[in-house]
């Protein structure tokens, strides 16, 4: 069986700060992980992907994250927090062949002005 | 390309009712998915179809629960007598069979049962 823990249901950082939303996964294959982003009453939507190429994944609107197998994680960061960032963020994790995603729990990011 | 849509986006309902939702994938993806998300939860898997054949269910639809994708375009989610406990964002998503792994998703019914 797949999961995903995200650390923090609540993530609260300054305008122009670091963004590290947390996400460790537990998988018995090799995994395919997964961030999306989801605004207000909207869906989600797909800030990057894992599937096994390159570790370190650069996605959408300034986001990237690292796949760290030894520590099962696939933290998100993005290196200056803009307003326009404070959304609900989930990690889920899938593999190659599986039908289905397996979300965390989500983190609300907050940013301060 | 318009999006994966999501009829209506929002519906009200009495407890006992019957309530039906519509999701229209993005035209060329042959893949379709039903999620719930519940608040301040992630989305669950529902169900998947690929084609008009439904492949997976999940335990949590419950034989009240009732999807149907009846020529490989758009699905229809029913829930039958519903419950206080449907309360929830149902979301749909797609993907071309070629790229599972990308799933796009509509942007949700959110029910409410009274």
């Amino acid at each position: 069986a797949q999961s995903v823990t995200q650390l923090g249901s609540h993530v609260s950082v300054s305008e122009g700060a670091l963004v590290l939303l947390r996400c460790n996964y537990s998988s018995s294959v090799p995994p395919y992980l997964f961030w999306y982003v989801q605004y207000p009453n909207q869906g989600l939507q797909l800030l990057l992907k894992y599937t096994s190429a390159a570790t370190l994944v650069k996605g959408i609107n300034g986001f990237e994250a690292e796949f760290k197998k030894s520590e099962t994680s696939f933290h998100l960061t993005k290196p200056s927090a803009h307003m326009s960032d404070a959304a609900e963020y989930f990690c889920a994790v899938s593999h190659q062949g599986a039908q289905k995603l397996v979300f965390g729990q989500g983190t609300r990011l907050t940013i301060n002005p | 390309d318009t999006g994966v849509s999501q009829n209506p986006r929002h519906k009200i309902t009495k407890r006992g009712q019957n309530v039906t939702f519509r999701c229209d994938p993005i035209s060329e993806h042959n893949r379709l998915y039903w999620y719930r998300q519940t608040l301040g939860q992630g989305p669950e898997f529902l169900t998947y179809f690929q084609n008009e054949a439904q492949l997976e269910k999940s335990r949590l639809l419950s034989d009240r629960f009732s999807a149907e994708r009846p020529k490989g375009s758009f699905s229809t989610l029913e829930i039958q007598r519903t419950e206080q406990g449907d309360s929830a964002m149902y979301l749909c998503a797609s993907s071309l069979e070629g790229a599972p792994d990308t799933q796009y998703f509509g942007p949700g019914t959110r029910l409410t049962v009274l």
